[in-house]
């Protein structure tokens, strides 16, 4: 297992479009979370999934955010009707939770630009 | 919301010199770890610090956990070019079930 992976590494799109971002975690990992970063900041928690149901999500997360991962393995991340205020990095991890591993293994990220 | 807040924003250092930087917290904690993150590898996972643990080593790292002060450093002995980047705490406070908030962040940068 090469690691997590995401795609598009980057997406420039213009304002009011949808994007998608999938994310494919390590294959025996049933947590998986998504994260957004600006520039200068942390990484600000979005949301998490063990297997396909999806735990929490947080505040930060408006109506137009939707995340789903359907067979407990990939994830995808839907923004609808971007934002400027959403141009970021989107972080996807995972982990395997019950094993008693707490480390997360973070993708390369998503650049998200919205002109 | 970031839960942690490191000081220094940023710390600037000689090869071979040790680096430290703080990060502080403010509410109960189930573990505490840090992060490193660069543009060559991402966010990588570095060590992390159990509530009812004081201190911890791992090769150049060494972190020590004050819960009394809500409060852990993480120090980086002999430091290298390489060890450039930002670095992030980040706090378990669900009790365990690994969802975690990130700090602020350090950045550091190790000139040869």
């Amino acid at each position: 297992d090469t690691g997590v992976s995401q795609d598009p590494r980057h997406k420039i799109t213009k304002r009011g479009q949808n994007v998608t971002f999938r994310c494919d975690p390590i294959s025996e990992h049933n947590r998986l979370y998504w994260y957004r970063q600006t520039l200068g900041q942390g990484p600000e928690f979005l949301t998490y999934f063990q297997n396909e149901a999806q735990l929490e999500k947080s505040r930060l997360l408006s109506d137009r955010f939707s995340a789903e991962r359907p067979k407990g393995s990939f994830s995808t991340l839907e923004i609808q009707r971007t934002e400027q205020g959403d141009s970021a990095m989107y972080l996807c991890a995972s982990s395997s939770f019950g094993t008693g591993e707490y480390e997360q293994y973070f993708g390369p990220g998503t650049r998200l630009t919205v002109t | 919301s970031q839960q942690g807040e490191e000081d220094p924003q940023a710390l600037s250092i000689q090869e071979g010199e040790n680096a430290t930087m703080n990060c502080s917290y403010k509410t109960s904690i189930n573990n505490l770890q840090w992060y490193r993150q660069n543009s060559g590898r991402g966010l990588v996972h570095l060590i992390l610090i159990r509530s009812n643990e004081r201190e911890k080593h791992s090769g150049r790292l060494r972190v020590t956990l004050d819960t009394s002060k809500k409060s852990s450093s993480l120090l980086i002995t002999a430091s290298r070019a390489a060890d450039t980047a930002s670095y992030f705490c980040a706090t378990d406070l669900s009790g365990g079930y690994q969802k975690v908030t990130f700090g602020t962040g350090t950045k550091l940068q190790v000139i040869p």
